[in-house]
């Protein structure tokens, strides 16, 4: 089973930063199969992400993602008060077939 | 517009089983799996199973003992049976379309359940 280790757990910044968030695979992840979500309080999570860079519908390009191999990041270019939230990175692995999520990092106002 | 709704039993004793359907609206159920996916309060999110509208499952390893997903085409619905239930499954259950490249593109509201004695 692959494991995503997301860090930093809690990252404290204020609206108008840029927010840089890691997710790290135990071992390769294709890019096609590496997706983001967004989860506020009492919510279902909301895909922001897929394909390690292409952005879901209606998500404003403030958000972007990158990376390849076991590496990946999520980028918010200067946050806004509503991008203050739990935020999930997602593998599908193909063989076996199977999902695994990293824990998570809260981002929090400073 | 796609919606996702799901219902069922929110607490339980040890050693009963979980019972939750998921009616879905808005879409074709067919060419797509769902899924069930858990998050126990303040933690992470873990992948239950999924099937598509032929009936074909994949769980996980970790819970595929316990664990039956069915789903009824008739109703565009799919359900969840989780045995044996423990303290540790205690978790909001979420109900999820997946889409290309393997995203949860949708979601259910979720629904909590508390395993308690």
């Amino acid at each position: 089973e692959i494991v995503l280790t997301q860090s930093p757990g809690t990252l404290s910044l204020s609206p108008g930063e840029r927010a840089t968030l890691s997710c790290r695979a135990s071992q390769s992840v294709s890019s096609s199969y590496l997706a983001w979500y967004q989860q506020k309080p009492g919510q279902a999570p909301n895909l922001l992400i897929y394909g390690a860079s292409s952005r879901a519908t209606g998500i404003p390009d403030r958000f972007s993602g990158s990376g390849s191999g076991t590496d990946f990041t999520l980028t918010i270019s200067r946050l806004e008060p509503e991008d203050f939230a739990v935020y999930f990175c997602q593998q599908y692995g193909t063989s076996p077939h199977q999902y695994t999520f990293g824990q998570g990092t809260k981002l929090e106002i400073k | 517009q796609v919606q996702l709704q799901q219902w069922g039993a929110g607490l339980l004793k040890p050693s009963e089983t979980l019972s939750l359907t998921c009616t879905v609206s808005g879409v074709s159920f067919s060419g797509y799996y769902w899924s069930w996916i858990r998050q126990p309060p303040g933690k992470g999110l873990e992948w239950i199973g999924d099937i598509n509208h032929s009936g074909s499952t994949n769980y996980n390893p970790s819970l595929v003992s316990r664990v039956t997903i069915s789903v009824d085409t008739s109703k565009n619905q799919f359900s969840l049976r989780l045995s044996s239930v423990t303290a540790a499954d205690t978790a909001v259950y979420y109900c999820a379309r997946i889409g290309w490249l393997g995203v949860f593109e949708y979601w259910g509201q979720g629904t909590l359940l508390t395993v308690s004695s």
